[in-house]
């Protein structure tokens, strides 16, 4: 069991440019949500996504949207990038039934570095 | 939304002692209470967790503890390793009932002195 992927590990890009991140999640698991984590702070939700739909969301802007396709995959986009989207993207992967929290499997990330 | 409040932001102990951290939340339907580390450069991965039925929950080394009616709960760490160093969050979901989003505190660095 591979666990939890994402790709790639590290990339910069440079202020206006689009970024896409993609994420595999662990064998068995149906939902995949994204996590920016700033240096030295705590994992902030982004959003989920089930069943090829965002089923939640947190206080990020437009700019940041993503997909879920039939295997359960997932990518991030983010465009129009600004300085301040520099950190490390985690993907999380659960099995989740609808209503019930469960153990989240994050992957190693994306560590991004806008110029 | 739910607003989790960590402490200490930092923590060192000397190697065989006790460590404690606090997390206070605010959306009293939260259920489930979850504690991830993060090695330096590694991804958060779960160490233990508690739902909201329990009021203690053990594993070897480690243990968490809620209060619900006081919307906390803490992990505890005992005899302390240097392999303990870390940074620990811990979280709590967003209830509902189309699916859990986890809310994480702002994190405690752990070192531990051998």
């Amino acid at each position: 069991d591979a666990g939890v992927t994402q790709s790639p590990t590290h990339l910069i890009k440079t202020r206006g440019q689009q970024v896409t991140l993609r994420c595999s999640p662990k064998s068995g698991h149906d939902t995949v949500s994204w996590y920016q984590q700033a240096l030295g702070q705590g994992p902030q939700f982004i959003f989920q996504y089930y069943e090829e739909e965002e089923r939640q969301r947190g206080n990020f802007p437009d700019r940041f949207s993503g997909h879920q396709f039939p295997n359960y995959s997932s990518e991030l986009n983010v465009n129009a990038l600004l300085l301040g989207d520099s950190a490390l993207y985690l993907c999380a992967s659960s099995f989740s039934s609808a209503g019930v929290a469960g153990e989240l499997f994050f992957g190693e990330g994306s560590r991004l570095t806008v110029l | 939304g739910e607003n989790v409040e960590q402490h200490p932001s930092t923590l060192s102990v000397q190697e065989g002692d006790s460590a404690v951290i606090k997390c206070t939340y605010s959306d009293s339907a939260s259920n489930y209470f979850p504690w991830y580390k993060q090695e330096l450069g590694k991804r958060p991965q779960l160490i233990i967790d508690i739902r909201s039925n329990v009021g203690e929950k053990k594993d070897q080394r480690i243990a968490v503890t809620l209060n619900k009616t006081a919307k906390h709960f803490s992990l505890h760490i005992t005899e302390t390793q240097p392999e303990d160093s870390a940074v620990y969050f811990c979280a709590a979901p967003q209830n509902e009932a189309a699916g859990n989003k986890l809310t994480f505190g702002g994190g405690t660095r752990v070192l531990v002195k051998p």
